[in-house]
């Protein structure tokens, strides 16, 4: 069973704040992804990773940075965390060859941040 | 602008029924769709895909048909169970990169 676990279910942070988000996945998948979901807006990609140290931006980058140092954790980075940067934030991984359909994606639980 | 598109931003339907939730899709070059089933406070979880090369695709309670000149899929549940009851989203991918294109979602509940 794939396994992407997030370090934290909620936080609150501060304007202004860096805030770190950790994800990390135990099935050795090359992509991890970073989304969040906001109320009728679904899911929205932030920043994609293809390998270690690898990055791309997704739809909304603004804002966000990433950081894969290694290939099971993938981290998601809000330099100056901003009022508008409440969400939730989700993060998941893929594999070509992880023998399920070639685009599934595993998702973690998601982490509810609130900027005050 | 959407390139996948879930028009309904909710649902209701009785136990037992049959749900049938929608999605259009405006990219050609899609060659791949998938559902996802998403609880509140949880992740959204795979439920079902289907490849543009088929018309149908069936698992258990849980069908997808895909109409490619239409540019429209559909996720049919049957019977609907109340554990049924969650943001269903539709989403799509291209065989050139591995990032899916997810819709709005669609909340759907399941009645007593």
């Amino acid at each position: 069973d794939v396994k992407v676990t997030q370090s934290s279910r909620y936080l609150v942070k501060r304007t202004g704040e860096k805030v770190f988000l950790e994800c990390v996945q135990d099935m050795d998948h090359e992509n991890m992804f970073w989304y969040r979901q906001d109320p009728g807006l679904g899911l929205r990609l932030i920043y994609f990773s293809y390998d270690v140290k690898m990055k791309e931006k997704g739809d909304i980058p603004e804002g966000y940075s990433v950081s894969r140092e290694k290939k099971e954790r993938f981290s998601l980075i809000l330099e100056s965390a901003s009022t508008n940067q409440t969400s939730m934030y989700l993060c998941a991984s893929s594999s070509p060859s992880a023998g399920g359909p070639y685009y599934e994606q595993y998702f973690g639980p998601g982490t509810r941040l609130t900027v005050t | 602008d959407q390139q996948v598109k879930q028009n309904s931003p909710s649902l209701s339907v009785q136990e037992g029924r049959i749900s049938i939730l929608n999605c259009d899709y405006t990219n050609s070059m899609f060659d791949y769709f998938l559902w996802y089933k998403k609880y509140p406070a949880e992740g959204p979880t795979f439920l079902i895909s289907i490849s543009s090369i088929k018309d149908k695709n069936e698992d258990g309670r849980f069908t997808v048909f895909l109409n490619k000149s239409a540019k429209h899929l559909s996720l049919h549940i049957v019977p609907s169970q109340p554990g049924d009851s969650a943001v269903y989203f539709c989403a799509a991918s291209t065989a050139r990169d591995d990032k899916i294109i997810f819709g709005k979602g669609t909340r759907l509940h399941i009645l007593p």
